[in-house]
């Protein structure tokens, strides 16, 4: 059973180009979550997705940022128009149900945005 | 709002020693409290996890303790080596989506 995958591995974009970042959960997981990580700070929560809808996105930028997860194929994050704040590896997670307190996620290797 | 510090932000031991990293959060209802390890380049392994109502959990040589009411967890690791060199997060999680990371502890063991 193949782990979280996340693709690319590294990506680098211009100012002003879109970053697309893709998160493919592990086998029998419907529920998927993303963070980002900021040089030398904590993973922070951006967006919480279950199969064709978005159930948590108070963590993420209102402008510029989407994510969506659909019935076929990976969950997406998308930044339009990116700037060097947004340089952070991003990081997917993804558990078989909705995450109770005996329950773990199980991280992806991240991608690493550089925006240059 | 939960905030989680971790000390120290980085530590160096000698391979062999037994050694203690902190957590502290603010905001003592919670579901679970965690411990990852990140390596560099890789995502993050889970590698205890303690339920609101637990106290510790051990895994190998990894001790973990929970104390709700000071808001304080400690990650113990007996006899460190230097395969355990890595960054340890703690994280806490207060429902589905709200999991608050705190910076990590980036761990050196010198052979």
């Amino acid at each position: 059973n193949a782990g979280v995958m996340q693709n690319p591995r590294h990506l680098v974009r211009r100012r002003g180009q879109e970053a697309r970042l893709r998160c493919s959960p592990m086998k029998g997981h419907s529920h998927v979550y993303w963070y980002r990580q900021l040089p030398e700070e904590g993973l922070k929560f951006m967006v919480y997705l279950q199969k064709e809808n978005i159930i948590d996105e108070s963590g993420m930028p209102k402008e510029r940022f989407s994510a969506e997860f659909p019935k076929e194929g990976p969950s997406i994050l998308r930044i339009q128009q990116v700037v060097r704040g947004d340089s952070a590896a991003y990081f997917c997670a993804s558990s078989p149900r909705q995450v109770s307190n005996t329950d773990t996620q199980y991280f992806g290797p991240g991608t690493r945005l550089t925006v240059l | 709002k939960q905030e989680v510090t971790q000390i120290p932000a980085a530590l160096s031991v000698p391979e062999g020693e037994n050694l203690v990293l902190n957590c502290s959060f603010t905001d003592s209802a919670i579901y679970n409290l965690q411990w990852f390890r990140q390596d560099p380049g890789k995502g993050l392994t889970s590698l205890l996890l303690i339920q609101s109502s637990q106290r510790e959990q051990t895994s190998g040589r990894l001790n973990a303790s929970l104390d709700k009411s000071s808001g304080r967890s400690t990650l113990y690791i007996a006899a460190s080596q230097p395969g355990d060199s890595a960054t340890y997060l703690c994280a806490v999680r207060r429902s589905s989506s709200d999991m608050r990371f705190g910076a990590g502890t980036r761990l050196t063991v010198k052979p």
